[in-house]
């Protein structure tokens, strides 16, 4: 079964940093570009950043540049966000979300189940 | 950037009806673009891929068109499970990917 499973979320005090983690099973996941997508309480999906299958390529939504980094570890099925300087604005569920074929010009098939990040004093 | 813009934001109607929502883009994106469904406290699921290709497993009721500016997502009958809410999302352009604010499919 194709799964992702986010974890590290938690209540994080302003300017303070997090990394997410998305642990991959049940495919291939060397060969897949993978995203983050975030959703606000009570709003709509935001993409965020978006990783080519092999860690070189990496692309950001503008609210994403300078304080997100997306890494992945092949050897460990791993994708990672790392957030720093976190603002209110970043209290969101994140997710991870595979993309569903051989290039960027797909759609997101496998999603997690989410990590919730909660900014706040 | 490329803002998705989809109406309406919220949509009610009773179980067998026809219910089309509509996703159009600030600039042309060819056919990339995808919808997906989301109920309450769970992860998206994507339905169809590249304007029209249904996924796998996804029932044949819902069916999507459209390319350049304009999409339609259309559910022939609508059922109580396909009371969510809906999204489009567009990748024509990987540097900056977006989805559209989404529609609420709510029952009557």
């Amino acid at each position: 079964q194709e799964q992702l499973v986010e974890s590290g979320g938690g209540v994080v005090q302003p300017g303070r940093s997090l990394r997410l983690s998305c642990a991959a099973s049940g495919f291939a996941f060397r060969r897949y570009a993978l995203h983050w997508v975030r959703q606000a309480p009570g709003k709509g999906l935001e993409w965020v950043a978006l990783l080519s299958y092999d860690g070189k390529s990496e692309y950001y939504a503008d609210s994403a540049k300078g304080r997100f980094t997306i890494s992945r570890d092949n050897s460990k099925n791993t994708l990672y966000l790392q957030v720093n300087s976190l603002r209110h604005e970043d209290t969101a569920v994140y997710y991870c979300a595979r993309v569903g074929g051989a290039t960027y010009h797909h759609g997101m098939d496998v999603w997690g189940q989410g990590t919730t990040v909660t900014v706040s004093s | 950037d490329i803002q998705m813009t989809q109406s309406p934001s919220t949509l009610s109607a009773s179980v067998g009806d026809r219910v089309t929502i509509t996703c159009r883009a600030s600039q042309r994106i060819d056919s990339w673009l995808a919808w997906y469904q989301q109920k309450p406290g769970r992860a998206p699921k994507l339905l169809i891929d590249t304007a029209s290709n249904l996924r796998s497993g996804v029932p044949s009721r819902f069916s999507g068109s459209g390319s350049g500016t304009e999409f339609t997502l259309t559910i022939s009958s609508l059922q109580p499970d396909d009371f969510a809410t809906y999204y489009c999302q567009q990748y024509n352009s990987y540097l900056e990917m977006s989805f559209g604010g989404g529609t609420k499919v709510e029952i009557k």
